[in-house]
């Protein structure tokens, strides 16, 4: 069985400063990883992902994420975050494209004017 | 696309009554997942089908709830009898299974068990 740890439940950080949340997994076997964002009231969104191919993938607001496979990391990092990135972020995992997906317990990220 | 829909958007009853809470996936998507999110317990997977099948419901708390998918574009997921300790806000997600669809999420029925 997958599981998925995200170490971090709280992450304050002035604007424009750089952030990483981090993410670390667990699987015996080869996993699809995913981070999602999900703001106030609203369902979840998936920020990026990463299938296979570049360890590096991005998303278009300025997010990247990093698969290590030795270390079992996929961590999300933006190099400076503004005030509308204040939001929950979860990782996330599957064996599948159309497996279940098991969520970590999330992220908050609160940006500081 | 309108997106995933759910209704209602919230849902307060008093213990002991029955509850609906009802999803439309996005059209031509395959897999639907129905998932609990409570500040104690995160986001739980309680249900999936794929094809209208239930695929894996080990989730799914206890007898006192049930899910359906009579067709591709249609789910329900009921509780009966409810409980204060059902209180959460239940999302519906569906996707369409091939590797560069992403889970599509609604956005959630609120529900409140008094």
């Amino acid at each position: 069985a997958q599981s998925v740890t995200q170490l971090d439940s709280q992450v304050p950080v002035f604007e424009e400063a750089p952030v990483e949340l981090r993410c670390n997994y667990s699987s015996s076997v080869s996993v699809y990883l995913f981070w999602y964002v999900q703001y106030p009231n609203q369902g979840l969104q998936l920020l990026l992902k990463y299938l296979s191919g570049s360890t590096l993938v991005e998303s278009i607001n300025g997010f990247e994420a990093e698969f290590n496979k030795s270390q079992t990391s996929f961590h999300l990092r933006k190099p400076s975050v503004h005030i509308s990135d204040t939001a929950e972020y979860f990782c996330a995992v599957s064996k599948t494209s159309y497996d279940k997906v098991i969520f970590g317990p999330g992220t908050s990220l609160s940006v500081i004017p | 696309d309108a997106g995933v829909i759910q209704s209602p958007r919230h849902e307060v009853t008093e213990m002991g009554q029955e509850v609906t809470l009802r999803c439309k996936p996005i059209s031509g998507h395959n897999s639907l997942f129905w998932y609990r999110q409570t500040m104690m317990r995160g986001l739980e997977l309680l249900i999936y089908f794929n094809n209208n099948v239930p695929i894996d419901d080990s989730g799914m708390p206890e007898d006192r709830f049930s899910a359906k998918m009579p067709n591709a574009s249609f789910s329900t997921l009921k509780i009966q009898p409810s409980e204060p300790r059902d209180s959460a806000v239940y999302f519906c997600a569906s996707t369409s299974g091939d590797g560069n669809s992403p889970l599509h999420f609604g956005n959630g029925t609120r529900l409140t068990v008094t």
